[in-house]
Formats: structure tokens, sequence, C-alpha cells
């Protein structure tokens, strides 16, 4: 979508290793979000951040940490990749927070073997 | 905190049947009600969405409609067409309005 970009698209990692999915955006939007997504389960808040270095936690955060060093970039880092961990992750930016809507990216589909 | 349910799970019409998805919430504090349509491949959008000092908004074939006191809202496609073949998402706000809260969503699939 236009004015946020995820990378990597595809990505295959080994059980253990630590990864980090990046998500880019160019509307200089307050507020970022990570979910995850998946069968049965529906979009699932991992983290989400509302200001540079201001982050929060949603309802799966266990095994994933977030970095905002500045307002454009979120990253989303696996400390030891789990099989567990399998997804597609999205990630979404807002200018006013939850009661404006989302816009977002393509996602980032992650498999861990 | 807030949890949202969705329902049917799946949901296969006609072409040019209606379609009516439902979803309730927990938090009556949530005041903020969007629906995204996600189609194969691609991330969610938002195709409607709906306050709580608002009943009822429509936007072409597309309806939504609120019940505060139920706590439940839904979507309402008339007309539908195979493009409307998608996976659609409600959700609703925490109650702080940072973040919102996804329904496990509805696949619906529409025949010609």
């Amino acid at each position: 979508d236009a004015g946020i970009t995820q990378s990597p698209r595809h990505k295959v990692t080994e059980t253990g290793t630590p990864v980090t999915l990046r998500c880019h955006q160019t509307e200089n939007h307050r507020y970022m979000y990570w979910y995850r997504q998946d069968p049965g389960h529906g979009l699932r808040l991992i983290h989400y951040s509302y200001g540079v270095k201001d982050t929060d936690k949603g309802e799966v955060s266990d095994g994933y940490s977030v970095s905002r060093s500045k307002t454009e970039d979120f990253l989303l880092t696996l400390e030891s990749a789990t099989s567990s961990q399998t997804s597609v992750y999205f990630c979404a930016i807002s200018g006013e927070g939850a009661n404006y809507g989302y816009t977002f990216g393509s996602g980032t589909r992650l498999t861990v073997v | 905190g807030e949890n949202v349910e969705q329902h049917p799970s799946t949901l296969s019409v006609q072409e040019g049947d209606s379609a009516v998805i439902k979803c309730t919430y927990s938090d009556s504090a949530s005041n903020y009600f969007p629906w995204y349509k996600q189609e194969l491949g691609k991330g969610p959008q938002l195709i409607i969405d709906i306050r709580s000092n608002v009943g009822e908004k429509k936007d072409q074939r597309i309806a939504v409609t609120l019940n505060k006191t139920a706590k439940h809202f839904s979507l309402h496609i008339t007309e539908t067409q195979p493009e409307d073949s998608a996976v659609y998402f409600c959700a609703a706000s925490n109650q702080a309005g940072t973040a919102l809260i996804f329904g496990k969503g509805t696949t619906l699939s529409v025949s010609s």
C-alpha cells in the first residue's frame, strides 16, 4: 500500500535464530502496529508504538520485541525464532490512533523450520 | 481487555444475494468499529466504519449497523458480486483508543 512498506516479503529461517522484520512509512504517522495473522485466529496484536521510543505490548507479545528509533521505521524482532512463530506478519499505521482506522502493509510471510 | 467475536467463519452466497456478517464486542467503552476486506495475498483494507454515536452507515452496496446496548454490529452487503469474495474482519477500538482488536474473520464466497 502507498506510504507503507514491509521487508522482507518472504523469509525462511531456522529455529533458534534471531529475525528482524522492518516496517517503513512515509506518511509521518504517529502510530505503528505489528499484527500476526494465523488461520482460525484472525489478526492478533503483537506490539504497537505511539511515538519514537514509545511502545506497548499487545495480546501476543511473548517472544517478540520492537524498536522505534525514528518516526518512519518500526522493527519487530523475534529474539529466538520458534516454529510457533511461523505466520504472516502485518504492519499498520494510523495518524490518530485506533479511532481513525489503519492502513496496512502487504505483509511478511515468515516460515521457521 | 476488549474481545471481539465474529460469525459466521465462512459464508457462501449466490451472486445477487445479500450477505450479513455479525460481530459482538465486550468493552462498553469501545467507540469505533471498522470493517476490513482482505483479498488473497494482500493486506486488509478499510471498507467502512462506524462510531458509537451513529446507528447505521451506508456506502453504496455496503452498510454497517451498530447496537450499543447489545454490543453488536453487523456488515451488510447487498447485490453481491464475485469480486466481493474475500476475508472480512470486524474490529473494535480498545478502551484507550490506541489499538484495534479484530475478530477472527469471515471468508465470503460469492458464486456466479
